[in-house]
This record gives C-alpha cells, sequence and structure tokens, in this order.
C-alpha cells in the first residue's frame, strides 16, 4: 500500500527548533512537498523537494532523501502562530499524474 | 487576485437529502480537486479534473458522490442521498500546469453535518 507516516504531536517552545519527520512508500515518486494547516483553516503548501538535499525557505527548511524514502521539516525560531498541523505529501504514480497523497499529518504545539 | 471560492461554508442537512457544494477555482489554473478531511480518514482526494475533464475519480467513495466542471470557473460535488458519515470538511483547490511542484491552492472548505 501506499503510505506517509508522520508523528501525531510535537511540542516546543518559542524561539526553539523543531523537526517534522515524514516517512513515504508510494508507488511513485514525484517530489515531497509540505503543507501547513491551522485549527479550521485551509492547507497552504510550504515547500517542495524535488532531489535529495535541503530546501531553504526563510524559517523553514525541508530536506529529502529518496534513497531512504524520508524527508523532515525544519521550523527555526518558532513562533505562537507556528502552533499549526503539518502535512507532507508526496504526488502517487509518478509525475503521470497529479493525485497527491498526504500524511497523517502532525499538530506542533508552540508554547510560550 | 481572489483565492479558490468555496460555497456554502457550512451545511447542516439531515440524512437523505441531497447536499450540493460549490467551488470557483482560481483563474487560469488548469487542474481542479476536491478533498475530504476527516480525523479517521485525514485528507483524502476524491476527483480531480484537468480543463474541466475528469481524470481519477478513484477516490469518490460510491455512486452517492458525484462532481461536474461545466466550465473552467466552476464546479460542483454533490452527495445524494447524503448520510451521518458524509459528515466532512469538503476542500476544493485547483493549480496551473506550470505550477511549482505540487503546489495546490485550498479553499476555506465547507463543513459538512449530516444529522
Amino acid at each position: 500500500g501506499q503510505s506517509l507516516e508522520q508523528p501525531s504531536e510535537v511540542t516546543a517552545v518559542e524561539g526553539a527548533i523543531v523537526q517534522i519527520n515524514c516517512t513515504y512508500q508510494t508507488s511513485g515518486f514525484y517530489g515531497l512537498s509540505w503543507y501547513q494547516q491551522h485549527d479550521g483553516g485551509a492547507p497552504t503548501f510550504l515547500s517542495y523537494n524535488a532531489l535529495d538535499g535541503l530546501e531553504e525557505t526563510g524559517r523553514f527548511s525541508s530536506f529529502l532523501s529518496r534513497s531512504d524514502s524520508y524527508g523532515y521539516l525544519l521550523l527555526q525560531e518558532l513562533q505562537m502562530k507556528d502552533s499549526a498541523s503539518y502535512f507532507c505529501a508526496v504526488r502517487d504514480g509518478g509525475g503521470a499524474t497529479n493525485k497527491l497523497i498526504f500524511g497523517t499529518g502532525t499538530l506542533l504545539a508552540v508554547q510560550p | 487576485d481572489a483565492g479558490v471560492i468555496q460555497s456554502p461554508r457550512h451545511e447542516v442537512t439531515e440524512m437523505g437529502q441531497e447536499v450540493t457544494l460549490r467551488c470557483k477555482p482560481i483563474s487560469g489554473h488548469d487542474y481542479l480537486f476536491w478533498y475530504r478531511q476527516t480525523m479517521m480518514r485525514g485528507l483524502e482526494l476524491l476527483i480531480y479534473f484537468n480543463n474541466n475533464v475528469p481524470i481519477d475519480d478513484s477516490g469518490m467513495p460510491e455512486d452517492r458522490f458525484s462532481a461536474k466542471m461545466p466550465n473552467a470557473s466552476f464546479s460542483t460535488l454533490k452527495i445524494q442521498p447524503s448520510e451521518p458519515r458524509d459528515s466532512a470538511v469538503y476542500f476544493c483547490a485547483s493549480r496551473k500546469l506550470a505550477g511549482v511542484g505540487n503546489e495546490q491552492f485550498f479553499g476555506p472548505g465547507t463543513r459538512l453535518t449530516v444529522l
């Protein structure tokens, strides 16, 4: 089957750094994405990794290792507004389809 | 630019009634997606369209669900008859063909409650 596994919850304090891991098992692979969703809101796109390595976008960075079927989202200088759910996602079946498979989601709680 | 627009934002109905959810994608986007989100099943794709043509409807749970996209600026998801287990948040999303990676733009969602 196809699955993306993430920790269900992570807690951290303001100003700290937190890493959210994602391991995937899919029939094809066409990049790993991360989405943020605040409670009651819409998922919003954060990042995309097509190749191995680290991609940085401001306080957020995302890493991919295709050989390990593994990636992570790194959030630095945590702020209260970062409290949200974070989902990794992989395009199913490689590049032939636009169907996204989403992970189970990680609820990040940032404490003062 | 306006984002993806969905209506209604909230819908409460009784079991057996027909429910129609509406979506207006971002102008110029080539793909439209319908998702359902529940605590038990997470965020799952129901169906997606490319240039108004349904491409993959393998996620549609059963024949009670149907989706249409009569033109590039409008899509509907219909549930008939509705059941309590259909209670969920339904999201519509869109993207451009040449968009960044797997970036999709989500609407605010419709929270459906079937009593």
